[in-house]
This record gives structure tokens, C-alpha cells and sequence, in this order.
């Protein structure tokens, strides 16, 4: 039982340098997130897909780049990475897009990023 | 538009002494509420969940939670902490109905268990 699984699971990046974040469910789940968590700001979020090719932005969107591959795969990408940019990313995913059901969200295991 | 305000920070308890976080939400609708738990170097992981079923929703560990409309709030309790319950809450909201995609987080409670 995978789950919500995300690479890498650590990276250090150097000011300016690009990379990507890969996420994958394997639950067949229609709506997929990322968030970012920092000490004593909780978890804030950065883009979400509500279904399959659509893509919006969350509250922090600024110096990220979003990609919903397919109905599995979620990518995040920071073309230009910035020191503000340290953070734990979690990527998560939902059954459905609305929350008529109150259906849970599920969590990834985080991806540590330092920019330096 | 919904938010959330967890009151305190940081909660420390005995063993064995009753564990209470609050959570405070703001929704203009009907709120769907969740309680969180996230270990260090982990993801989170789901404790409990309100969904207008039942005012008092028990969880995973012993954890539960009573919605109160009137106080708008959402406090999670166990009777006796445990020295593995010491980890990070979130409580978050989210509207019910609607196209709403979106889950508002609190900004967590570190709970420290002394023995």
C-alpha cells in the first residue's frame, strides 16, 4: 500500500539552481496538492488539481511551477530556487473535488529542500 | 472563507495526565473539520474527522473531539497521555457543499509528554 509517494526525499539545492518534485497516488484519486510547511506557519498551499488537467494556485504560488502528468502524477517544479524557497514540501491527494463527503486527504512523506 | 486558530503553540503534560489542544475554526458555511498528527520526519496522518455525523468524533489512540457550534470549536482530548502521543497537531477546516477543493490548516501544536 504506496499511498501518496514523493521524490526525492532530501536535496540540497544551490540559489538559482532548478528542480522538480515528483509525487504519485495509487489510489486513483481525483484531486492532488502541494503544500509547504515552515516552523510555526503550519502547512500552506501552493497549487492544487482538483481533477485531472486542471491546475490552480494555492496561497503561496509565487516561484513554483505545477505539472498534473496524468491522473497519478503531480509534479512541482522551482525553475529558480531561492533561500525563502527551505521548506518540507508535502504533496497529498483526495478521492474527490469537493468536500461533500468530507473525504479524507492523504499525505506523502515530505521532501526535505535546503537552498543555500 | 475559513480559517483556523489553534491556541498555543507548544502544550506540554505528564504521563498519564489528560492531553487537551484547541482548535478555534471561522467558516461562513457548514465546516468539515480533521484532526492531524504528524511525528517527526513523517507525513501526517489523519486522528479523527468531523463531518456533521456526530458532535463527538473519537479517532486513532484514543483521541477524540467534540464539535461545538456555539463556541465554534473543535478541541481534541485523551484522558491519559501516552509518551508515543508526543508529536505535532494540526487541526484544519474546510467548507462543506460547493466546489470547494481547498483544506485551511492550523499552525499546529507541539505536544511534549513528560515522564
Amino acid at each position: 500500500n504506496a499511498g501518496v509517494t514523493q521524490t526525492p526525499k532530501f536535496q540540497v539545492l544551490k540559489t538559482g539552481q532548478s528542480m522538480t518534485l515528483q509525487c504519485a497516488q495509487d489510489m486513483n484519486h481525483n484531486s492532488m496538492y502541494w503544500y509547504r510547511q515552515d516552523p510555526g506557519m503550519g502547512l500552506r498551499l501552493i497549487y492544487y488539481s482538483a481533477s485531472e488537467g486542471t491546475t490552480d494556485k494555492g496561497e503561496v504560488p509565487n516561484g513554483y511551477n505545477v505539472s498534473r502528468l496524468n491522473k497519478r502524477e503531480f509534479s512541482l517544479r522551482l525553475e529558480s530556487a531561492a533561500p525563502s524557497q527551505t521548506s518540507v514540501y508535502f504533496c497529498a491527494s483526495r478521492l474527490s473535488a469537493g468536500f461533500s463527503s468530507g473525504n479524507t486527504i492523504y499525505f506523502g512523506e515530505g521532501s526535505w529542500l535546503t537552498v543555500v | 472563507a475559513q480559517s483556523v486558530t489553534q491556541l498555543g503553540s507548544h502544550v506540554s503534560v505528564s504521563e498519564g495526565a489528560l492531553v487537551l489542544l484547541r482548535c478555534n475554526y471561522s467558516s461562513s458555511v457548514p465546516p468539515y473539520l480533521f484532526w492531524y498528527v504528524q511525528y517527526p520526519n513523517q507525513g501526517l496522518q489523519l486522528l479523527l474527522k468531523y463531518t456533521s455525523a456526530a458532535t463527538l468524533v473519537k479517532g486513532i489512540n484514543g483521541f477524540e473531539a467534540e464539535f461545538k457550534k456555539s463556541e465554534t470549536s473543535f478541541h481534541l482530548t485523551k484522558p491519559s497521555a501516552h509518551m508515543s502521543d508526543a508529536a505535532e497537531y494540526f487541526c484544519a477546516v474546510t467548507a462543506t457543499g460547493g466546489s470547494n477543493y481547498k483544506l485551511t490548516f492550523g499552525k499546529g501544536t507541539l505536544l511534549t509528554v513528560n515522564p
